[in-house]
């Protein structure tokens, strides 16, 4: 039971440059979401999903796509990178009811 | 929107000293979560409180959810240097079933 794996840890993208982030999750959790985390703003929701086929935006979605083909995958697409979204990104996922479990996050760096 | 916003952004205090941290959310939440994240990491779950009025303790942590579901707080008695990190109160909407975090108090503590 591997909780949640989000790929890469590390990532250099120069501006216009596109990528997805991976996140996959073996606890048959319907809710999955993506956070950005920036000095003193918390965490921001991104998208979220609450099964497949079904994503929903969150309070910061510009920029960055998402899709739920599968209960356990949930990518984040970023189609043409910005300076801007230099953060770190956290994967996340639960049941409706329940606490969210978050991947070891990944600090993408655009240049 | 939905917003949950956290209250102090940052907290110095002297080892044995209390702590607390406040959340309020612009609309009624179906449940509160609190998440401790150290520097470097990823969050982690610490408690949920679900029903109006509820009080739970986890040893030197004491977790409050408001009459009207819609405040919170998080008090820790005698802190100690292995206190130290950022704590977010997390609101789920009961509508949307997405997870809303505030903007996190960071806790700094000296020995």
């Amino acid at each position: 039971n591997a909780g949640v794996t989000q790929t890469p840890k590390f990532q250099v993208l120069k501006t216009g440059q596109s990528m997805t982030l991976q996140c996959a999750q073996d606890m048959n959790h319907e809710y999955m979401s993506w956070y950005r985390q920036d000095p003193g703003m918390g965490l921001r929701l991104i998208h979220y999903s609450v099964g497949a086929g079904i994503t929903d935006q969150g309070e910061v979605p510009n920029g960055y796509n998402v899709s739920r083909s599968t209960t356990e995958d949930f990518p984040l697409r970023l189609l043409s990178a910005a300076p801007s979204q230099t953060s770190v990104y956290f994967c996340a996922s639960s049941t409706l009811n329940t606490e969210a479990f978050f991947g070891q996050g990944t600090r993408l760096t655009v240049v | 929107g939905q917003q949950v916003m956290q209250i102090p952004q940052y907290q110095h205090v002297q080892e044995g000293e209390d702590f607390t941290t406040y959340c309020n959310s612009s609309t009624t939440l179906s449940n509160i979560q609190w998440y401790k994240q150290r520097p470097g990491g990823h969050p982690v779950f610490l408690i949920q409180l679900v029903k109006s009025g509820e009080v739970k303790k986890q040893k030197r942590l004491t977790f409050q959810f408001g009459e009207a579901k819609k405040n919170s707080s998080l008090h820790i008695t005698a802190t100690q240097t292995t206190d130290v990190g950022t704590y977010f109160c997390a609101g789920r909407s009961s509508n949307t079933g997405k997870l809303i975090f505030g903007q996190g108090t960071t806790l700094q503590v000296k020995p």
